[in-house]
């Protein structure tokens, strides 16, 4: 089953802007993680937080944890015509436990 | 970094027919394997989670007897589609933790296994 929802469900940006994308969960998490895919492919990992942990960086990544809403959002900054793809979150509710996915945002970057 | 292939990438198969997909890990040693379903334009949904060595965890709704997986090694783990129906067609994406490498739960996706059962 769904954990969350993201919104929003697509975007369209120009290059240079910045994307941001968000994620809702429901229970409790011991981790939340950001993953990529590229149409028709597998997914690639790009950034994990952890619950007590509140924001992260990574490149022109940047995600936020707030546990007291139940949210996450990811920033990318100085889109790129090659950030287009579909973006995931996933928690995980314990240290090892299976990831549960959002439903995805498809972003689309225009050059 | 820590590599999961599958193979076969794309398979069509008649309808009743039994497709097998292999999933491996490269280059590390995965004792969890977790297999995923994609419809299109849709979220990843978890099937089973596949240890090594015992038998698989199956998702609510999942027909453990229609897809029967196994893990016999620490490197590879494999879903049978049994007597696959059109309805089976879809996008199986397998993915493996490396608990040697310290992640953080972080788990490491195959590229994806097209499924179409005409």
């Amino acid at each position: 089953s769904q954990q969350g929802e993201e919104d929003p469900q697509a975007l369209s940006i120009q290059e240079g802007e910045n994307a941001t994308m968000n994620c809702s969960y429901k229970t409790s998490i011991n981790n939340l993680q950001w993953y990529r895919q590229n149409s028709g492919r597998g997914l690639v990992h790009l950034i994990l937080i952890r619950s007590n942990e509140r924001e992260k960086h990574s490149g022109r990544l940047r995600v936020t944890l707030d546990t007291s809403k139940k949210s996450s959002s990811l920033l990318i900054t100085a889109s790129r015509a090659a950030d287009t793809a579909s973006y995931f979150c996933a928690t995980a509710m314990e240290y090892g436990n299976k990831l549960v996915f959002g439903a995805g945002t498809i972003l689309r970057v225009k050059s | 970094g820590a590599v999961v292939s599958q193979h076969p990438s794309r398979v069509i198969c008649k309808s009743g027919t039994s497709v097998k997909i292999e999933c491996r890990s490269l280059d590390f040693q995965a004792t969890t394997m977790f297999w995923y379903r994609q419809f299109p334009k849709q979220s990843l949904m978890l099937m089973a989670t596949s240890n090594e060595g015992s038998k698989a965890t199956y998702e609510q709704g999942v027909e453990k007897d229609k897809f029967l997986i196994n893990h016999a090694s620490l490197t590879l783990s494999t879903l049978t589609v049994t007597s696959a129906h059109p309805e089976d067609s879809s996008f199986y994406i397998c993915s493996a933790r490396d608990y040697t490498s310290g992640g953080y739960n972080e788990q490491f996706f195959g590229p994806g296994t097209r499924l179409t059962v005409l």
